[in-house]
């Protein structure tokens, strides 16, 4: 089985930088993904950690510690676009996995 | 240009009426899936295909069924739909495991 763990809120104000952290514990793992997901929208890929370390892109980078079973997203110079869902998820035997989601609120 | 297509974004369905999901892809990606979303919780896998090999998660119910005739298609068929699949699906492909693309989702409601 699997499972992973992220805080279900989480608020900050324009600007800001704000960490979403994700631990998981699962059979088999290959990856932790990053999505994004807007409002009655689809869930949109932000990024990918195979191996541990910081992967960076644009305002988002994201850091994998496999030793851990523990990553995070950090979103930096929020913006009021950033509000949305976001959610980890595992690479496992050929299929993602998602976890509950954090809501993330950007304040003016 | 969209490279997952799902039709209809919006679908009203009876109790117990049979009812179909369209999703068709323009990457050519070997990998289907088909998750389950209802309202503020996790994408939920239901099955997924890699070619036209079909896998099916354990705890996905015997009134989902899917079917997949070629690459750029992909079906989900609910033979008697309750009020609990009421949900939004979601149909996703990718080069690898690590990157899906998602269409826009179908908005299922059953009434």
């Amino acid at each position: 089985g699997q499972s992973l763990e992220q805080p279900s809120e989480v608020t900050a104000v324009e600007g800001a930088i704000v960490q979403i952290n994700c631990t998981y514990q699962t059979s088999g793992f290959y990856g932790l993904s990053w999505y994004q997901q807007h409002d009655g929208g689809a869930p949109t890929f932000l990024s990918y950690n195979g191996l541990d370390g910081l992967e960076e892109t644009g305002r988002f980078s994201s850091f994998l510690s496999r030793s851990d079973s523990y990553g995070y997203l950090l979103l930096q110079e929020l913006q009021m676009k950033d509000s949305a869902s976001y959610f980890c998820a595992v690479n496992q035997g050929g299929k993602l996995i998602f976890g509950q989601g954090t809501e993330l609120s950007v304040k003016p | 240009d969209a490279m997952v297509i799902q039709n209809p974004r919006y679908q009203v369905t009876q109790f117990g009426k049979p009812v179909t999901l369209s999703c068709s892809q323009t990457l050519n990606h070997n990998v289907m899936y088909w998750y389950q979303q209802k309202s503020s919780q996790a994408p939920k896998l239901l099955f997924h295909y890699y070619d036209k090999d079909f896998n099916n998660e354990a705890d996905t119910p015997d009134n989902f069924q899917s079917r997949r005739p070629n690459t750029s298609f992909c079906f989900l068929d609910i033979r008697s739909p309750g009020l609990g699949d009421a949900a939004m699906y979601l149909c996703a492909t990718g080069p690898g495991r690590e990157k899906l693309f998602f269409g826009s989702g179908t908005q299922l409601s059953v009434l």
